[in-house]
């Protein structure tokens, strides 16, 4: 069965620091893959996603990039945070089959 | 732009009673068209999807929703809601094979 990994869970980061969020699916290949934030009142805004290795859509101009460098492997970075980019980040893939997206567990981001 | 809206930010029902969430989405076409549900700290779960075909769709945990082309809305119904209903709910859709893009969410509160 497929099953989907995110890590860090919880990060506190000083402004101007880097980040990297990573992220991997099992049991799955060539998945479509996405990462979104959710912040309080907001939902869930899609930040970027990926049909295949090196392939990278972002949706918002920001602070933030999205690598692909395996199948498998998705990763959110940030060369300097901003206190705006605290959040909830979620990474997903989306199964050919049934058209559904499976979450990760989140990681927490907390800039200060 | 495609857009989905969820016009309610908070909601809040006694317990045993109906519950109406609303949805409405702005495509080109007929997206594929998704619930979920975020409990306090988790991550998000698939309640029910819609592709084609019968336009009421059961999901998991007794919630519905109405597929209605001419009001471009799929709301979701539970006959009767129980206090571990109380969680964000969260509509999305997506053209086959792009991304999914969500509602900014509604807040169930149950009422005991």
């Amino acid at each position: 069965s497929q099953t989907i990994h995110q890590w860090p869970a919880t990060l506190v980061q000083p402004v101007g620091s880097p980040l990297s969020l990573e992220c991997t699916v099992e049991g799955t290949s060539n998945p479509n893959l996405y990462w979104y934030r959710q912040a309080a009142g907001r939902g869930l805004q899609l930040l970027f996603y990926s049909v295949g290795i090196g392939q990278i859509s972002s949706e918002v101009p920001q602070n933030l990039s999205a690598s692909r460098p395996q199948d498998r492997q998705f990763i959110l970075s940030s060369k300097k945070l901003l206190l705006s980019d605290s959040g909830f980040y979620l990474c997903a893939w989306r199964s050919g089959y049934t058209g559904e997206l499976f979450f990760g567990e989140g990681s927490r981001l907390t800039v200060l | 732009a495609q857009s989905v809206t969820q016009p309610d930010i908070h909601i809040t029902v006694s317990e045993g009673a109906s519950l109406e969430l609303r949805c409405n989405y702005s495509y080109g076409a007929t997206p594929y068209l998704f619930w979920y549900v975020q409990s306090p700290g988790q991550g998000l779960q698939l309640l029910l999807k819609y592709f084609s075909g019968d336009t009421l769709v059961q999901g998991i945990k007794g919630f519905e929703a109405e597929f209605k082309r001419s009001q471009s809305s799929f709301n979701l119904r539970k006959p009767s809601v129980h206090w571990s209903d109380a969680a964000e709910y969260f509509c999305a859709a997506s053209n086959r094979d792009d991304k999914i893009i969500f509602g900014k969410g509604t807040r169930l509160h149950i009422l005991p």
